[in-house]
């Protein structure tokens, strides 16, 4: 199957910084790229989808102003937090659809914890 | 409302055994069901994609059955190993306009040696 990464794996930032967030799309290239926030013992939560070339969709409840996503490329797309809070420490993780497949692959997450 | 309810919320065996989890939704319409492994600290893995005419998909020993009918699903992992160990979460896509996809709480499954 194809494969998705994200880097960095983890990353400890203090509150009111700013963290970005890199999802790689590595063996194919995916028009659509998709955010996921997941909080302990809780499912993922879709926080945006992002579209290479245009400006991405979110989720009802979710602050584009402060999650901010570009999607340049066919093979990244990127997730900044801004200023950071201990509320926005979670697991964020990123999936790519895979035209060849049609199928979304996911990466490995993302552990933010915001001091 | 779409809701995808799976269990039992966790689960504990010893290695070797068979164990059978349960998945029941109510999103219509349906595109179809995933059921995907997350091992903790990672990020999910598919082991299983169900259109609405499949009944049973295998991927090695883990088995999914559907029953789009009575909206039921289920996933069964046969002489259970150690790496089995993980959250195991139902998925259902919705096909309407947004083809959302709809996850479930997930079964944290403990295999013990």
């Amino acid at each position: 199957g194809a494969v998705v990464s994200q880097h960095p794996s983890w990353v400890i930032c203090k509150s009111g910084t700013s963290v970005k967030i890199e999802c790689r799309s590595l063996d194919f290239q995916a028009t659509t790229m998709f955010w996921y926030r997941q909080f302990p013992k809780q499912s993922l939560m879709l926080m945006a989808t992002s579209n290479e070339g245009s400006k991405a969709t979110y989720e009802q409840g979710v602050e584009k102003d402060k999650f901010l996503i570009n999607h340049a490329s066919l093979t990244l797309s990127t997730l900044t937090v801004t200023s950071a809070h201990p509320e926005d420490s979670s697991f964020y993780i990123c999936s790519a659809t895979d035209p060849l497949y049609n199928e979304q692959f996911f990466g490995p997450g993302t552990r933010l914890t915001v001091l | 409302k779409n809701q995808v309810e799976q269990s039992p919320q966790s689960l504990i065996i010893l290695e070797g055994k068979n164990c059978t989890l349960q998945c029941n939704y109510t999103v219509s319409p349906f595109s179809n069901l995933r059921w995907y492994k997350q091992d903790t600290g990672r990020g999910p893995v598919s082991l299983t994609i169900m259109t609405f005419s499949e009944n049973t998909k295998s991927n090695g020993r883990y088995t999914a059955t559907l029953d789009a009918d009575t909206k039921q699903s289920s996933l069964h992992i046969t002489a259970s190993q150690l790496s089995d160990s993980a959250s195991y979460i139902c998925v259902v896509r919705n096909a309407g306009n947004n083809r959302k996809l709809i996850w479930g709480l997930g079964t944290s499954l403990a295999v013990n040696p």
